[in-house]
């Protein structure tokens, strides 16, 4: 398994440009999650997913959108980038059940400039 | 909203000696995770706490969680250099996951 996978890596946007951060992830899960992490801080959710075809905001949606069609994918739509997107971006997804354990995929590093 | 904090936000120590962060959630938890990222990584998740006093060990960690079930602890005893990172607690509610903002421990050799 593959596990949780992030593309791109690394991104520059300028300011207004948009563009969607993909995740897949291989294990079946139902749960996805998209947080966002600034430099020395922790993560802040922003959308996440029960299952295909439902998502819910997190704490910081604005600026934000997502979609989830299939089970696998949880791809997250930056519309007209502004400097305080920049950030770490981190796709996770948990399975059901009694365990909460999120698997985390590897990070895109944004910078909006 | 929920909200979880941490405390401290950094530990310094000399390697050898015990580091502890604390977990402290403004409503009651049905459970918490704690995570360790390294520098550049990600999140890894260590351990799950479900029940009320909730006790669990893990080599030279050991995970509390309250008996209100509104707080947790990561103690490390005799920290190593292979200790460093910073460690999230988080909880679920439903689905919707909250995380804290972590404490990032250094250990001098």
């Amino acid at each position: 398994n593959a596990g949780v996978t992030q593309t791109p890596k690394f991104r520059i946007l300028k300011i207004g440009q948009s563009m969607t951060l993909q995740c897949t992830q291989d294990m079946n899960h139902n749960y996805m999650y998209w947080y966002r992490q600034d430099p020395g801080m922790g993560l802040k959710l922003i959308y996440y997913s029960v299952g295909a075809g439902i998502t819910d905001k997190g704490e910081v949606p604005n600026g934000y959108n997502v979609s989830r069609s299939t089970t696998e994918d949880f791809p997250l739509r930056l519309e007209l980038a502004a400097p305080s997107q920049t950030s770490v971006y981190f796709c996770a997804s948990r399975g059901q059940g009694a365990t909460y354990e999120q698997y985390f995929g590897p990070g895109t590093r944004l910078t909006v400039t | 909203g929920q909200q979880v904090m941490q405390i401290p936000q950094y530990q310094h120590v000399q390697e050898g000696e015990d580091f502890t962060t604390y977990c402290n959630s403004s409503t009651t938890l049905s459970n918490i995770q704690w995570y360790k990222q390294r520098p550049g990584g990600h999140p890894v998740f260590l351990i799950q706490l479900v029940k009320s006093g909730e006790v669990k060990k893990q080599k030279r960690l050991t995970f509390q969680f309250g008996e209100a079930k509104k707080n947790s602890s990561l103690h490390i005893t005799a920290t190593q250099t292979t200790d460093v990172g910073t460690y999230f607690c988080a909880g679920d509610n439903a689905g919707k996951s909250t995380f804290g903002d972590g404490t990032t421990l250094t250990v001098k050799p």
